[in-house]
């Protein structure tokens, strides 16, 4: 059974500085994975998309990894700002699986 | 935008009532899952539907299921609510060709207030 974690929990960081949320999953056999963003009482907008052959992604500011064999994938924020606040989520798809896996995300204030 | 919609935008039913939510998914997609989110939770998936079929079901009760119909649209329903059904409820579509689910774009959501 996949199961996916994110830590922390919530993250506080002045406006500017470079940071990293850390997403870990248990099992390898993934088809990709999915960094989403989630603003209070709202939906999932999809950032990042990396499938299970390639490294990483970029887009703009964002930057995801991903370490399959040691289950492990990482979002970069280059020069934080008030506007990325928000709650971070990843998600896994495995082969043979319909559902996308999410962790609890993490919870990231950028304080002006 | 990802042009997938939900309504209602909020619900409050009471304990053992019935809900229906609504979910139009993109044009051409024909695959659409739902997920509960309880609040400070990731989603998690209840089920998803597969040109009109039951394609996959998560650890949810059978008083919680669904349709998909051609147009592109989708309910779940749930039946005698618990408390414990409160919840973000959201609906994501994609296309399903001949591979698995590739990217899902998900709607805004239907809070559930159950009282």
């Amino acid at each position: 059974k996949q199961e996916v974690t994110q830590i922390p929990a919530a993250l506080s960081v002045p406006e500017g500085e470079n940071l990293v949320l850390n997403c870990s999953f248990t099992d390898s056999a993934i088809y990709n994975l999915q960094w989403f963003r989630q603003d209070p009482g709202k939906g999932l907008t999809s950032l990042l998309l990396i499938q299970s052959s390639q490294r990483e992604q970029t887009s703009g500011r964002l930057n995801a990894s991903l370490d399959k064999s040691s289950g492990r994938s990482t979002l970069y924020i280059a020069a934080s700002q008030p506007g990325d606040s928000a709650t971070y989520l990843c998600a896994v798809l495995n082969f043979g699986n319909e559902k996308l896996t999410f962790g609890t995300g993490t919870r990231l204030t950028i304080i002006p | 935008e990802t042009g997938v919609t939900q309504s209602p935008t909020h619900l409050i039913k009471t304990r053992g009532q019935q809900v229906t939510l609504r979910c139009s998914s993109q044009s051409g997609h024909n695959t659409v899952s739902w997920y509960q989110q309880a609040l400070g939770q990731g989603p998690q998936f209840i089920f998803q539907y597969y040109r009109e079929e039951e394609n996959g079901r998560g650890n949810f009760p059978p008083r919680f299921s669904g349709l998909q119909f051609p147009n592109y649209s989708s309910e779940l329903n749930v039946n005698a609510l618990e408390l414990d059904d409160s919840a973000l409820y959201l609906c994501a579509s994609s296309l399903v060709s001949s591979g698995p689910t590739d990217t899902q774009y998900f709607g805004p959501g239907t809070r559930l207030t159950v009282l």
